[in-house]
């Protein structure tokens, strides 16, 4: 199975400032059809998970545009561009390309400083 | 509008069996793959299971293979989740999401999910 590993596993922001998460894998993520199934999600305290971003940099309808998504290969990274207090919750990496299963990465604990 | 409305969980003795069902609306269920994912307390989250549109196709993550039996009725927009010889460590949120769509143009692996049922297993 493809192995997910995330860092950090905490990241305190202040609000109004950057964060970063990077996922990394354990064998490349290209598909042969040429897409990089790579998929981050959030999960706020009390909620189910929600997708941001499909194949690495595709954002979903109605997440904010301060969310972005990039990378390639075995290497990807999750960016807020300025952090706000809806952001707090636990994000996710899962590759879909190498399944059964999907694997998760073990989650970067978001919170406020 | 999208829905998937997780039912079936509770308290279960170690051993004991539980059925967890998922009702869709909103979408033609009968065209999409579907996935069962847990989260156990304090853990990330963990993919169970998922079922092709027709029921050809099941796969299973290996800790679950020979105890769970994931199945759907297309008639009824349902998805369920049979959970035999329960362990401890299957206690978590279990939540069933949309996975893509047969011939569909759109990418929508776990795009939609459920809010959970809760299973506990213990004495």
């Amino acid at each position: 199975d493809v192995v997910m590993t995330q860092s950090p596993l905490s990241l305190p922001v202040t609000l109004g400032q950057p964060a970063s998460i990077s996922c990394r894998s354990s064998q490349s993520l290209v598909y042969s059809d040429g897409n990089t199934y790579l998929t981050w999600f959030q999960q706020r305290p009390g909620q189910s998970p929600r997708r941001l971003i499909y194949k690495v940099s595709n954002r979903d309808s109605g997440v904010p545009d301060r969310f972005s998504g990039s990378g390639s290969g075995t290497d990807f990274t999750l960016k807020i561009s300025r952090v706000e207090a809806e952001d707090v919750g636990v994000y996710y990496c899962m590759q879909a390309t190498h399944w059964p299963p999907y694997t998760f990465g073990q989650g970067t604990k978001l919170e406020i400083k | 509008e999208v829905q998937l409305v997780e039912s079936g969980g509770g308290l279960v003795q170690p051993g004991g069996s539980l059925r967890l069902s998922c009702a869709a609306s909103g979408f033609t269920f009968n065209n999409y793959w579907m996935t069962w994912v847990r989260r156990a307390p304090g853990k990330g989250l963990e993919w169970v299971a998922i079922i092709k549109p027709d029921g050809s196709e099941k796969y299973y993550v290996d800790s679950v293979k020979g105890r769970f039996t994931i199945s759907r009725d297309n008639a009824k927009n349902s998805l369920f989740l049979q959970m035999n010889s329960l362990r401890a460590e299957d206690t978590a949120v279990y939540y069933c999401a949309r996975d893509w769509e047969l011939g569909g143009y759109r990418y929508t692996r776990l795009d939609y999910w459920g809010q959970g049922t809760l299973v506990t297993v213990s004495s």
